[in-house]
């Protein structure tokens, strides 16, 4: 079965920057989206259409795709980004899951 | 302020049925599809399935197929999730989410979550 993967945990230091990979193959290319979610608290939309931010997300939350996978990338990683983050594919060809949610990555700010 | 409100924790018993409600408000409830993902406990979300709050019309994801019912309430403003024969399995928490308009199954707006357990 189709299948997004992402690494289970990436921990960085204040200040640096976090890369959190989502990758399948193929990739379905119609929309990949971000979420985070902090413990007890239901996902909040932190990327859409692959790199375009939602209003109130903080411009260190970046987006990009590049072949078979796509990267959430947070600049100058703050103690508030801690928590699960999931991406989120969407496909309408009926070939893949109309929607998918990889498995999450568990962020730890050091 | 656009959100939606789910209600309340649910406790049943094996084989029985669960409906869950999402009250939509700050927009107009029939210009936007409505998603349902569950989370089971220290698990990640997966995917139910989508209602066109417009037209009735439905789309399941293949697990959920023929236990799994969305409907929805025009003049409430409200969704419902109902899920039947509950097993141990469908014990999580499931989430009401709004898609974009503008963006094929994307979701900006989600529900604070419903905890269904499901215990004999």
């Amino acid at each position: 079965s189709y299948e997004l993967t992402q690494p289970p945990s990436v921990s960085v230091s204040p200040g640096q920057t976090a890369r959190i990979t989502c990758s399948g193959d193929p990739l379905p290319k119609k929309s990949t989206s971000w979420y985070q979610q902090k413990p007890g608290q239901a996902p909040v939309m932190v990327i859409y259409k692959d790199s375009e931010r939602p209003s109130g997300i903080p411009e260190r939350f970046s987006g990009a795709s590049l072949g078979t996978t796509v990267t959430l990338t947070i600049s100058g990683v703050q103690a508030e980004d801690e928590g699960d983050y999931y991406c989120q594919s969407a496909d309408r060809s009926g070939t893949y899951p109309e929607v998918l949610f990889g498995g999450g990555t568990k962020l730890t700010v050091l | 302020q656009v959100q939606v409100v789910q209600s309340g924790a649910e406790v049943k018993k094996p084989g029985a049925s669960v409906k869950v409600s999402c009250k939509a408000s700050g927009y107009t409830f029939t210009d936007y599809y409505m998603h349902w993902v569950r989370q089971a406990p220290g698990q990640g979300l997966e995917w139910m399935g989508w209602i066109n709050p417009n037209s009735g019309g439905t789309k399941y994801a293949q697990k959920f197929q023929g236990w799994v019912t969305m409907t929805r309430e025009k003049s409430i403003n409200t969704a419902y999730m109902e899920v039947s024969r509950v097993t141990s399995d469908d014990t999580a928490v499931y989430y009401c989410a709004r898609e974009m308009a503008t963006v094929f199954r994307a979701f900006d707006i989600w529900g604070q979550g419903t905890v269904v357990t499901v215990s004999s």
